[in-house]
Protein backbone atom coordinates (compact mmCIF):
# COMPACT_ATOMS: atom_id res chain seq x y z
CA UNK A 1 0.00 0.00 0.00
CA UNK A 2 1.64 2.84 -1.37
CA UNK A 3 0.91 6.04 1.35
CA UNK A 4 2.98 8.44 -0.58
CA UNK A 5 3.07 9.03 -4.11
CA UNK A 6 4.30 10.71 -6.76
CA UNK A 7 2.39 10.90 -9.41
CA UNK A 8 4.56 12.35 -12.02
CA UNK A 9 8.19 10.02 -13.08
CA UNK A 10 9.77 12.61 -14.79
CA UNK A 11 9.99 16.54 -15.36
CA UNK A 12 11.77 18.39 -18.19
CA UNK A 13 12.50 21.73 -17.49
CA UNK A 14 14.16 24.78 -19.21
CA UNK A 15 17.64 26.47 -17.03
CA UNK A 16 16.21 29.29 -15.18
CA UNK A 17 12.44 28.08 -15.41
CA UNK A 18 10.80 26.87 -12.15
CA UNK A 19 10.46 23.01 -11.04
CA UNK A 20 7.65 22.28 -9.52
CA UNK A 21 7.50 18.77 -8.26
CA UNK A 22 4.06 17.32 -6.47
CA UNK A 23 3.63 14.58 -4.28
CA UNK A 24 0.73 13.26 -2.51
CA UNK A 25 0.16 11.22 0.71
CA UNK A 26 -2.83 9.41 2.73
CA UNK A 27 -1.98 8.95 5.92
CA UNK A 28 -3.13 11.98 8.08
CA UNK A 29 -0.84 10.81 10.66
CA UNK A 30 2.28 11.77 9.02
CA UNK A 31 4.02 15.07 10.33
CA UNK A 32 7.24 15.48 8.78
CA UNK A 33 7.68 15.82 4.90
CA UNK A 34 11.00 16.00 3.64
CA UNK A 35 12.64 15.99 0.27
CA UNK A 36 16.14 13.92 -0.81
CA UNK A 37 17.86 14.48 -3.99
CA UNK A 38 19.67 11.19 -5.42
CA UNK A 39 22.05 10.55 -8.52
CA UNK A 40 22.25 7.22 -9.62
CA UNK A 41 24.27 4.95 -7.62
CA UNK A 42 24.27 7.36 -4.97
CA UNK A 43 22.64 7.76 -1.54
CA UNK A 44 19.86 10.04 -0.83
CA UNK A 45 20.82 13.86 0.05
CA UNK A 46 18.45 15.72 1.97
CA UNK A 47 17.31 19.13 0.45
CA UNK A 48 14.57 20.63 2.88
CA UNK A 49 11.65 19.45 5.39
CA UNK A 50 8.84 20.61 6.69
CA UNK A 51 7.04 19.99 9.88
CA UNK A 52 3.15 19.52 9.88
CA UNK A 53 2.29 22.47 11.56
CA UNK A 54 3.66 24.60 8.73
CA UNK A 55 2.29 25.32 5.34
CA UNK A 56 5.77 26.35 3.70
CA UNK A 57 9.41 26.64 4.53
CA UNK A 58 12.33 27.89 1.85
CA UNK A 59 15.81 27.65 1.99
CA UNK A 60 17.14 29.54 -1.00
CA UNK A 61 15.97 28.37 -4.58
CA UNK A 62 14.36 25.34 -2.16
CA UNK A 63 10.88 25.99 -0.94
CA UNK A 64 8.32 23.38 -0.10
CA UNK A 65 4.48 23.95 0.19
CA UNK A 66 2.33 22.07 2.61
CA UNK A 67 -1.63 21.80 2.23
CA UNK A 68 -2.49 19.70 5.12
CA UNK A 69 -6.25 19.15 4.13
CA UNK A 70 -5.60 18.29 0.49
CA UNK A 71 -2.99 15.79 1.87
CA UNK A 72 -0.34 17.42 -0.53
CA UNK A 73 3.37 18.64 -0.63
CA UNK A 74 5.26 20.02 -3.19
CA UNK A 75 9.05 20.86 -4.16
CA UNK A 76 9.52 24.37 -6.45
CA UNK A 77 12.89 25.26 -7.22
CA UNK A 78 13.58 28.57 -8.84
CA UNK A 79 15.67 29.70 -10.93
CA UNK A 80 15.97 25.50 -12.30
CA UNK A 81 19.92 24.82 -12.96
CA UNK A 82 21.31 22.17 -14.86
CA UNK A 83 23.14 20.47 -11.49
CA UNK A 84 19.25 20.11 -10.21
CA UNK A 85 19.07 17.13 -12.90
CA UNK A 86 18.53 14.34 -10.08
CA UNK A 87 15.97 12.12 -8.97
CA UNK A 88 13.59 13.72 -6.33
CA UNK A 89 12.20 11.62 -3.75
CA UNK A 90 9.71 13.09 -1.21
CA UNK A 91 9.27 11.68 2.13
CA UNK A 92 6.54 11.36 5.09
CA UNK A 93 7.78 10.48 8.69
CA UNK A 94 5.68 9.07 11.41
CA UNK A 95 6.71 7.11 14.75
CA UNK A 96 10.14 7.38 13.70
CA UNK A 97 9.73 5.63 10.47
CA UNK A 98 9.77 7.23 6.52
CA UNK A 99 7.62 6.49 3.80
CA UNK A 100 9.30 7.30 0.48
CA UNK A 101 7.45 8.22 -2.77
CA UNK A 102 8.11 6.58 -6.18
CA UNK A 103 10.50 9.78 -7.26
CA UNK A 104 10.39 12.15 -10.01
CA UNK A 105 13.37 12.59 -12.68
CA UNK A 106 13.99 16.17 -13.30
CA UNK A 107 16.22 17.30 -16.36
CA UNK A 108 17.27 20.54 -16.81
CA UNK A 109 17.57 21.32 -20.28
CA UNK A 110 19.85 24.55 -21.08
CA UNK B 1 28.34 16.37 10.11
CA UNK B 2 26.51 13.82 9.69
CA UNK B 3 28.31 11.31 7.28
CA UNK B 4 27.30 7.52 6.79
CA UNK B 5 29.60 5.83 4.37
CA UNK B 6 28.58 1.87 3.32
CA UNK B 7 31.28 -0.74 2.35
CA UNK B 8 31.54 -2.23 -0.36
CA UNK B 9 29.87 0.13 -2.53
CA UNK B 10 29.27 -2.53 -4.91
CA UNK B 11 29.79 -6.15 -4.90
CA UNK B 12 29.43 -9.10 -7.61
CA UNK B 13 28.75 -12.89 -6.20
CA UNK B 14 27.36 -16.16 -7.27
CA UNK B 15 24.21 -17.43 -6.52
CA UNK B 16 23.99 -18.92 -2.75
CA UNK B 17 26.88 -17.29 -1.34
CA UNK B 18 26.32 -14.69 1.41
CA UNK B 19 27.39 -11.06 1.78
CA UNK B 20 27.83 -8.86 4.26
CA UNK B 21 27.11 -4.63 3.91
CA UNK B 22 28.35 -2.66 6.59
CA UNK B 23 26.85 0.83 7.57
CA UNK B 24 29.17 3.21 9.45
CA UNK B 25 28.36 6.30 11.02
CA UNK B 26 31.49 8.12 11.09
CA UNK B 27 30.47 11.71 12.99
CA UNK B 28 27.36 11.12 14.97
CA UNK B 29 26.32 8.35 16.91
CA UNK B 30 23.26 6.37 15.09
CA UNK B 31 20.64 5.06 18.18
CA UNK B 32 18.63 3.95 15.06
CA UNK B 33 19.58 2.67 11.62
CA UNK B 34 17.27 1.51 8.53
CA UNK B 35 18.61 -0.85 5.86
CA UNK B 36 16.50 0.30 2.84
CA UNK B 37 16.52 -1.35 -0.99
CA UNK B 38 15.79 0.28 -4.13
CA UNK B 39 14.72 -1.63 -8.04
CA UNK B 40 16.01 0.13 -10.86
CA UNK B 41 13.14 3.39 -11.40
CA UNK B 42 11.24 2.49 -7.97
CA UNK B 43 10.89 4.05 -4.69
CA UNK B 44 13.24 3.11 -1.91
CA UNK B 45 11.62 0.17 0.14
CA UNK B 46 12.21 -0.03 4.20
CA UNK B 47 13.74 -3.58 4.52
CA UNK B 48 14.25 -3.24 8.20
CA UNK B 49 14.67 -0.53 11.11
CA UNK B 50 17.35 -1.60 13.60
CA UNK B 51 18.15 -0.24 17.30
CA UNK B 52 21.57 -0.63 19.02
CA UNK B 53 22.00 -3.70 20.95
CA UNK B 54 18.35 -5.32 20.17
CA UNK B 55 16.47 -7.28 17.74
CA UNK B 56 16.01 -5.80 14.12
CA UNK B 57 12.48 -4.85 13.20
CA UNK B 58 11.48 -6.19 9.63
CA UNK B 59 8.73 -4.65 7.23
CA UNK B 60 6.55 -6.97 6.39
CA UNK B 61 7.61 -9.54 3.27
CA UNK B 62 11.33 -8.91 4.00
CA UNK B 63 12.51 -12.40 5.20
CA UNK B 64 14.84 -11.58 8.32
CA UNK B 65 16.44 -15.22 8.23
CA UNK B 66 17.51 -14.11 4.72
CA UNK B 67 18.50 -10.94 5.43
CA UNK B 68 20.03 -10.63 8.98
CA UNK B 69 20.66 -7.36 10.57
CA UNK B 70 23.62 -6.62 13.07
CA UNK B 71 23.46 -3.64 15.15
CA UNK B 72 26.23 -4.12 17.63
CA UNK B 73 27.69 -0.64 18.31
CA UNK B 74 26.20 2.76 17.89
CA UNK B 75 28.17 3.22 14.66
CA UNK B 76 27.73 0.00 12.96
CA UNK B 77 25.37 -1.87 11.56
CA UNK B 78 25.90 -4.66 9.28
CA UNK B 79 23.16 -6.89 6.70
CA UNK B 80 23.95 -9.86 5.64
CA UNK B 81 22.25 -11.18 2.44
CA UNK B 82 22.22 -15.16 3.28
CA UNK B 83 22.64 -17.41 0.28
CA UNK B 84 21.48 -14.52 -2.20
CA UNK B 85 19.76 -15.09 -5.28
CA UNK B 86 19.76 -13.16 -8.45
CA UNK B 87 16.62 -11.37 -7.70
CA UNK B 88 18.21 -10.18 -4.55
CA UNK B 89 20.34 -7.80 -6.81
CA UNK B 90 19.33 -4.19 -6.12
CA UNK B 91 20.33 -1.67 -4.34
CA UNK B 92 20.84 -1.41 -0.90
CA UNK B 93 21.21 2.00 1.25
CA UNK B 94 21.49 2.68 4.82
CA UNK B 95 20.58 5.60 7.17
CA UNK B 96 21.65 6.81 10.83
CA UNK B 97 19.37 8.20 12.84
CA UNK B 98 20.92 10.62 15.84
CA UNK B 99 18.74 10.34 18.88
CA UNK B 100 16.72 13.50 19.60
CA UNK B 101 16.44 14.28 16.18
CA UNK B 102 14.32 11.51 14.37
CA UNK B 103 12.98 14.03 12.00
CA UNK B 104 16.06 13.90 9.70
CA UNK B 105 17.81 10.57 8.42
CA UNK B 106 21.15 10.27 6.85
CA UNK B 107 21.73 8.05 4.44
CA UNK B 108 24.93 5.81 3.02
CA UNK B 109 25.60 6.01 -0.36
CA UNK B 110 24.64 2.66 -1.35
CA UNK B 111 25.94 -0.79 -2.01
CA UNK B 112 25.35 -2.45 -5.72
CA UNK B 113 24.63 -5.96 -5.14
CA UNK B 114 25.00 -8.01 -8.05
CA UNK B 115 23.76 -12.26 -8.14
CA UNK B 116 24.92 -14.32 -11.15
Amino acid sequence: DQQVKQNSPSLSVQEGRISILNCDYTNSMFDYFLWYKKYPAEGPTFLISISSIKDKNEDGRFTVFLNKSAKHLSLHIVPSQPGDSAVYFCAASGWGKFQFGAGTQVVVTP
Amino acid sequence: GAVVSQHPSWVICKSGTSVKIECRSLDFQATTMFWYRQFPKQSLMLMATSNEGSKATYEQGVEKDKFLINHASLTLSTLTVTSAHPEDSSFYICSGQIWGAEETQYFGPGTRLLVL
